[in-house]
């Protein structure tokens, strides 16, 4: 089946510690993004990709770095330059004729920082 | 700024029908979509509005008025399943990509 797969589903660093997210795909989808979701609130973009090789930032990239060698795999960084780590990220990718309205999310992982 | 507003909660009956809103204030608009998310769970898309008017997908519908500002997504015959957070989204178009996400109603379906 396709889909979108994110490990681990649950992540405990210590501070000052660098972690890698993976997010990777067989939907054979050009397009991927990075959200972090905290309680109670919606998602914000962190970083997207068009194609492979090239990223954008979103909304809130600071602290935060990604890469796109492979049109499957969409990892993210979370240095130890991100101040308020611990949320719930989820990774997402989507068609681009569809554009990016229509979204299929990853189960994502939950990260916590202490 | 840009911003989605939509209500915090929303309590309904199995069976109910019940109307979720969402008004936005954005630099750009190209559309309105709505994802819906059980605890602990992923967000799944729902329905889009490009256009004004009416969609309609199964027991969900979603409607939009560009001149308003205005959606909802109105939900039909209530089970108990469909308990949940659901998010407006819009693509503000200021940049490729970027898909804004409003803080999201959390439903609550009771017997």
């Amino acid at each position: 089946d396709g889909g979108i797969t994110q490990s681990p589903k649950y992540l405990f660093r210590k501070e000052g510690q660098n972690v890698t997210l993976s997010c990777e795909q067989n939907l054979n989808h050009d397009a991927m993004y990075w959200y972090r979701q905290d309680p109670g609130q919606g998602l914000r973009l962190i970083y997207y990709s068009q194609i492979v090789n090239d990223f954008q930032k979103g909304d809130i990239a600071e602290g935060y770095s990604v890469s796109r060698e492979k049109k499957e795999s969409f990892p993210l960084t979370v240095t130890s330059a991100q101040k308020n780590p611990t949320a719930f990220y989820l990774c997402a990718s989507s068609i681009a004729s569809r554009g990016d309205y229509e979204q299929y999310f990853g189960p994502g992982t939950r990260l916590t920082v202490t | 700024g840009q911003s989605l507003e939509q209500p915090s909660e929303v309590t309904a009956v199995e069976g109910a029908i019940v109307q979720i809103n969402c008004t936005y204030q954005t630099s750009g608009f190209y559309g309105l979509s709505w994802y819906q998310q059980h605890d602990g769970g992923a967000p799944t898309f729902l329905s889009y509005n490009g256009l004004d008017g009416l969609e309609e997908t199964g027991r969900f519908s979603s409607f939009l008025s560009r001149s308003d500002s205005y959606g909802y997504l109105l939900l039909q015959e209530l089970q108990m399943k469909d308990s949940a957070s659901y998010f407006c989204a819009v693509r503000d178009g200021g940049s490729q990509g970027n898909l804004i996400f409003g803080k999201g109603t959390k439903l609550s379906v009771k017997p």
